[in-house]
């Protein structure tokens, strides 16, 4: 069974960038699932991030698209999320997940809490 | 964009009773691409139904889900006390995943 681990700072300054990583054990990075990530602010709904896949594909949110990038690092079985020029509005709970096909999220981090301020 | 609208926002039922969450799609999406999540507080969401109908690994029976086109529905037959919580539809294709906004199931 997958498990999934998020980490990376629970403050950043507005404007900076925001960065988390997603360390995976029971399963490699470079199988053919997919790897996502979902934000929720506090006290509110699910929103998909984006997502990559071992061959390379990635697909994000067009809300978010031209700040998102999502990375693979097959050496250390992890993958990551760069936000960049964050503000207030994104902060939320981040969970890094994973789909292992039929485009249903099967496994899920326990999520981590990035605040954006000052 | 396909919109997903979920209703009752809050519900109110007693351990024992059956509850009926609805997820009406703005466009006819197919059921293959039709999931339900549940979530508690302070917990990560966690997959109960895929494909509109199935249950994921480990789900109870008296979850079951159902629908097509623009409609779609979550019932739990028989709610038991760690029934409660927030469920959410959730639509997906091809490089793109959409939630419906949440149902609140409480206790009455």
């Amino acid at each position: 069974q997958v498990q999934l681990q998020e980490s990376g700072p629970g403050l950043v300054e507005p404007s900076g960038p925001l960065s988390l990583t997603c360390a995976v054990s029971g399963g490699s990075v470079s199988n053919s699932n997919w790897w996502i990530w979902v934000r929720q602010p506090p006290g509110k709904g699910l929103e998909w991030i984006g997502e990559m896949h071992h061959s390379g594909n990635s697909n994000y949110n067009p809300s978010l698209r031209s700040r998102v990038t999502i990375s693979l690092d097959k050496s250390k079985n992890q993958f990551s999320l760069k936000l960049s020029s964050v503000t207030a509005a994104d902060t939320a709970v981040f969970y890094c997940a994973t789909s292992t096909g039929s485009y249903k999220i099967d496994y899920w981090g326990q999520g981590t809490l990035v605040t954006v301020s000052s | 964009e396909i919109v997903l609208t979920q209703s009752p926002g809050t519900l109110s039922l007693s351990p024992g009773e059956r509850a009926t969450l609805s997820c009406k799609t703005s466009q006819s999406v197919s059921s293959s691409y039709l999931a339900w999540y549940q979530q508690k507080p302070g917990q990560a969401p966690r997959l109960l139904i895929y494909g509109a109908s199935n249950r994921a690994t480990g789900i109870p029976d008296r979850f079951s889900g159902s629908g097509s086109g623009t409609d779609f529905t979550l019932t739990i037959s028989r709610l038991e006390p760690e029934d409660f919580a927030v469920y959410y539809c959730q639509r997906s294709g091809p490089g793109v995943y959409t939630f419906g906004q949440g149902t609140k199931l409480e206790i009455k």
